[in-house]
C-alpha cells in the first residue's frame, strides 16, 4: 500500500544552520506531494507541496523538490530559526484517493538560540 | 475569509460513551476530511464527505461515522469510546477532492478517554 516514510527525529540545530528532513514514499501512481507543519498545540498548516516530478515547492525558506526516480521529497532550509521550532510532516495525495492524505510520523524540529 | 473552526477544544470522556464533535469549513470549501493524530505519529485519515455525502473511508470501525450539513459544516460521532480513542481529531476542508487540491487544517479537538 501507499506509505510515507520520514527520518526520525528528533533533531536538533543552532540558529542559522542548514536543515534537511528526509522524506520517501511508496505509491502505485502518480501522488502529489505535501510537508505540512504543526506548531505545538496548534493543528496543521501546509507549508508547501508539489504536484508532479521535478516540481519544487517552496514557502519562507523551505524548499522541497519532488523526485520520481528517488521517490524523495526532502525538506531543506538554508538557514533555520528559533521560530522554526515544530514537528514536521512529510505527506501524500494519490489520484483515486479522493484526495486523502497520507502522513508520515513526523520529524520534531528544535532550534537552539 | 475564517479559516476552519473545530469545537470543542479539549474533551474529556468514559469508556463507552459517545461523543460529537464538529466542524466549520473554511469558506467556500464543499469538502471536509476528518483525521485521528494520535500522540506522537502522524495523522491518519477517518473519512471524507463531499456535498453532504460520505466520499472515501479511512481503516476505522463503523462506530465512527459522520455528517455534512448543506453550509459544509461537519460533525464526527464516535460511538462505544475506546481507550485508544484517546487523539488529537483533526477537520479539514478543500475546494475539491482530487490529489492536488489543499486540505487546510483546523486547530483539532483533543479527546480523552478514561
Amino acid at each position: 500500500g501507499n506509505s510515507v516514510t520520514q527520518m526520525e527525529g528528533p533533531v536538533t540545530l543552532s540558529e542559522e544552520a542548514f536543515l534537511t528532513i528526509n522524506c520517501t514514499y511508496t505509491a502505485t501512481g502518480y501522488p502529489s506531494l505535501f510537508w505540512y507543519v504543526q506548531y505545538p498545540g496548534e493543528g496543521l498548516q501546509l507549508l508547501l507541496k508539489a504536484t508532479k516530478a521535478d516540481d519544487k515547492g517552496s514557502n519562507k525558506g523551505f524548499e522541497a523538490t519532488y523526485r520520481k526516480e528517488t521517490t524523495s521529497f526532502h525538506l531543506e532550509k538554508g538557514s533555520v530559526q528559533v521560530s522554526d521550532s515544530a514537528v514536521y510532516f512529510c505527506a501524500l495525495s494519490e489520484a483515486g484517493s479522493q484526495g486523502n492524505l497520507i502522513f508520515g510520523k513526523g520529524t520534531k524540529l528544535s532550534v537552539k538560540p | 475569509e475564517t479559516g476552519v473552526t473545530q469545537s470543542p477544544t479539549h474533551l474529556i470522556k468514559t469508556r463507552g460513551q459517545q461523543v460529537t464533535l464538529r466542524c466549520s469549513s473554511q469558506s467556500g470549501h464543499n469538502t471536509v476530511s476528518w483525521y485521528q493524530q494520535a500522540l506522537g505519529q502522524g495523522p491518519q485519515f477517518i473519512f471524507q464527505y463531499y456535498r453532504e455525502e460520505e466520499n472515501g473511508r479511512g481503516n476505522f470501525p463503523p462506530r465512527f461515522s459522520g455528517l455534512q450539513f448543506p453550509n459544509y459544516s461537519s460533525e464526527l460521532n464516535v460511538n462505544a469510546l475506546e481507550l485508544d480513542d484517546s487523539a488529537l481529531y483533526l477537520c479539514a476542508s478543500s475546494l475539491g477532492q482530487g490529489r492536488s487540491d489543499t486540505q487546510y487544517f483546523g486547530p483539532g479537538t483533543r479527546l480523552t478517554v478514561l
